[in-house]
């Protein structure tokens, strides 16, 4: 099985409606990350946590909301989609101290498309 | 201006060519300069990290960074069709105990195709 998964993997949705994104893991980190991908601009930071209740904005969180409801799972929410909201949504997780990386372990992502 | 800066490409070998993969940074605080590789329809995994300045070598993949320049790069030697992926780079900074901050920068993305 998988050590981070997300769900779903894909959603077409409508202007207006409220979409959850979900991400749980088994790798027992600490921190865990909402990224988007857009062609042309890599990923982009949308919300981080570094535990439970610790919750951080990134570099584009204007119209996203995330919540860390356990260490596994952190979902973020859509709370009126727009279409410039479609990309490709990943999750990550990391173990934080003491790794000296901390290196981010990705989720197969969830493509989204708001029509 | 985006912190880290990274050719899109499309960046297209033959098999067996010399690949360069190039970004700048503009944040002289990053100390851990990582490379995502991502296949299609995957999610990114960590290739390789380096830490401050300096080269390392993992079998045909070598990364080097040049903190003077804000310039790192990685090579692909003996390049294979199974290198055909979009590599990122990404930065973090460094907390006060020496170890990656964890939260990362990323560059746009190279899409690399190895061609038989």
């Amino acid at each position: 099985d998988a050590d981070v998964t997300q769900t779903p993997r894909n959603r077409i949705t409508k202007t207006g409606k409220r979409i959850m994104l979900e991400c749980s893991q088994t790798k027992g980190h600490d921190r865990m990350y909402w990224y988007r991908q857009d062609p042309g601009l890599g990923l982009r930071l949308i919300y981080y946590s570094f535990d439970v209740k610790d919750i951080n904005k990134g570099e584009i969180s204007d119209g996203y909301s995330v919540s860390r409801q356990a260490q596994a799972k952190f979902s973020l929410s859509l709370e009126s989609a727009i279409p410039n909201q479609t990309a490709l949504y990943f999750c990550a997780t990391s173990a934080g101290a003491p790794t000296i990386t901390d290196t981010q372990y990705f989720g197969p992502g969830t493509r989204l498309t708001v029509l | 201006q985006k912190e880290v800066e990274q050719d899109p490409g499309p960046l297209s070998v033959p098999e067996g060519a010399i690949v360069s993969l190039n970004c700048t940074y503009s944040n002289s605080a990053f100390q851990y300069f990582m490379w995502y590789r991502q296949y299609s329809r995957k999610g990114p995994e960590l290739l390789m990290y380096t830490y401050s300045s300096g080269n390392k070598e993992d079998g045909r993949f070598t990364a080097q960074v040049d903190k003077s320049s804000k310039y790192i790069s990685l090579f692909i030697r003996d390049s294979q069709p199974s290198d055909s992926a979009t590599y990122l780079c990404a930065m973090s900074l460094s907390n006060a105990g020496g170890t990656s901050y964890g939260k990362l920068t990323f560059g746009q993305g190279t899409i690399l195709t190895v061609h038989p």
